[in-house]
């Protein structure tokens, strides 16, 4: 079971709102990724971090922003939640070594708006 | 254009039963390939890893193989349990870059009935 935890799991919020979803893990592991996941469809990169006070935008453009003030803090933070933003999102580390693109997965966050 | 497809899409077995997903993909230049287990509202957990060289794996009751030369995946579940109904998720990872950038397939929903 890895280390890797996200709060909330459920979040229900109107439109207009602002969230911060948290992830923490506790494998000291220097990268970090957000992932947006939709019923059947594949996780899509939109935030990953190679260390402390590194951002970088991913694959699919997202509203959303990121900070890494901590190696074990990588929160997620919509200024202004709007319908459209409904999704599931995960929150993966990854460390160094042989397996180091090895991800490991939080349980997800799942946001409706409203 | 990197892609990861799986094949079927769902699948319903009775519990005892075996089965087998496919995974094609068309990711260059190839790292390694994973399968994943996402059990509904959680996140993925990773079942076994391949790299080019090695053209099976297997994990319990899970068997993945590998065909480097079609670029093909298989992931084989044996005498199938109850607590086997997840969506199986063919990830395959490129040495392009520094990120080790991921390739995430759409899954394999597959229920397991009594």
């Amino acid at each position: 079971e890895a280390d890797i935890y996200q709060t909330p799991r459920y979040l229900v919020i109107g439109t207009g709102k602002k969230i911060t979803l948290e992830c923490s893990q506790t494998m000291g592991h220097d990268k970090m990724y957000w992932y947006q996941q939709d019923p059947g469809m594949e996780l899509h990169l939109i935030h990953y971090s190679y260390g402390v006070n590194s951002t970088e935008k991913g694959d699919l453009s997202s509203e959303s922003t990121v900070s890494r003030i901590r190696t074990e803090h990588f929160p997620l933070t919509l200024e202004s939640a709007r319908p459209s933003h409904t999704s599931q999102y995960l929150c993966a580390s990854s460390g160094t070594g042989v397996r180091a693109d090895t991800q490991y997965f939080g349980p997800g966050t799942r946001l409706t708006v409203l | 254009k990197n892609q990861v497809e799986q094949s079927p899409q769902s699948l319903i077995i009775l519990e005892g039963k075996n089965c087998t997903l496919q995974c094609n993909y068309t990711v260059s230049p190839f790292s390694n390939l994973r399968w994943y287990k996402q059990d509904t509202g959680r996140g993925p957990v990773s079942l076994t890893i391949m790299t080019f060289s090695e053209n099976t794996k297997s994990n319990g009751r899970y068997t993945a193989t590998l065909d480097a030369d079609t670029k093909q995946s298989s992931l084989h579940i044996t005498a199938s349990q109850l607590s086997d109904s997840a969506s199986y998720i063919c990830v395959v990872s490129d040495r392009g870059s520094t990120l080790g950038r991921l390739y995430f397939g759409r899954g394999t929903q597959l229920t397991v009935w009594p």
